[in-house]
C-alpha cells in the first residue's frame, strides 16, 4: 500500500515566523510532488509543485525536496492569519493519480 | 475562465435511497477525477477518466456506486443504495492529462458535493 504520512498537527506558529511541514511518501518511484492548501468547508487549491531535488521557492513559499529520503516540505515564511489552513501533501504513483496524506492543520496566531 | 463545477453542493438524504453528482471539468481538460473526502483525511481516488474511458476505477466500489462521462465532457457518480458510511464530500478535479518527463500536470478541484447519509 502506498502511503503519504504527515503530523496531522494542529501545527501553532505566531504572526510573521516560519511554518514547517513535512511529509514522506513510500513509493521510490513517486515523480511528483504537489502541496494543496484547504480552507475550512472549500476545496483544495495548489499552492506549489516540485519534481526535482532541491529547493523551489515562490514568494513566501518554498518546497523542499529529498527523493533520497522520500521526503518533501513546504515552507511559509512570515506566516500570516490567513495562511491557516490545512496542508495536504500529494504524490503522483504513476500515471497521472495522486495519493493525498491526511494533512496538517496550520493555525498562525496574530 | 470557469473552473471546475459541481453540483448539487450539498445533499441530505435517506440511507437506501439513490443519489447522483454532477461534474462539468474545466473547457479543454480531457483528464477527469472523482475523488471522496472523509473529515480529517485526504482525498482518495474514486475514479479517472481519460476522455471518456475509465482508466482507474480500482478504487471505486463497483457493487454500490457507477459513474459515466459520456461524450468525454461532464460526468456523473452515482451511488445506488446509499449507505450510512457514504457520507463525505465527493469532489470532482480535471487536469490536462497525460505526463511529460518529471511529472504531471497539476489538478484543479470543484467545490465538492457535501453528501449527508441519514
Amino acid at each position: 500500500q502506498k502511503e503519504v504520512e504527515q503530523n496531522s498537527g494542529p501545527l501553532s506558529v505566531p504572526e510573521g515566523a516560519i511554518a514547517s511541514l513535512n511529509c514522506t511518501y513510500s513509493d521510490r518511484g513517486s515523480q511528483s510532488f504537489f502541496w494543496y492548501r484547504q480552507y475550512s468547508g472549500k476545496s483544495p487549491e495548489l499552492i506549489m509543485f516540485i519534481y526535482s531535488n532541491g529547493d523551489k521557492e515562490d514568494g513566501r513559499f518554498t518546497a523542499q525536496l529529498n527523493k533520497a529520503s522520500q521526503y518533501v516540505s513546504l515552507l511559509i515564511r512570515d506566516s500570516q492569519p490567513s495562511d491557516s489552513a490545512t496542508y495536504l501533501c500529494a504524490v503522483n504513483e504513476g500515471g497521472t493519480a495522486l495519493i493525498f496524506g491526511k494533512g496538517t492543520t496550520l493555525s498562525v496566531s496574530s | 475562465e470557469a473552473g471546475v463545477v459541481q453540483s448539487p453542493r450539498y445533499k441530505i438524504i435517506e440511507k437506501k435511497q439513490p443519489v447522483a453528482f454532477w461534474c462539468n471539468p474545466i473547457s479543454g481538460h480531457n483528464t477527469l477525477y472523482w475523488y471522496l473526502q472523509n473529515l480529517g483525511q485526504g482525498p482518495e481516488l474514486l475514479i479517472r477518466y481519460e476522455n471518456e474511458e475509465a482508466v482507474d476505477d480500482s478504487q471505486l466500489p463497483k457493487d454500490r456506486f457507477s459513474a459515466e462521462r459520456l461524450k468525454g465532457v461532464d460526468s456523473t457518480l452515482k451511488i445506488q443504495p446509499a449507505e450510512l458510511g457514504d457520507s463525505a464530500v465527493y469532489l470532482c478535479a480535471s487536469s490536462l492529462g497525460g505526463q511529460f518527463l518529471g511529472g504531471v500536470n497539476e489538478q484543479f478541484f470543484g467545490p465538492g458535493t457535501r453528501l449527508t447519509v441519514l
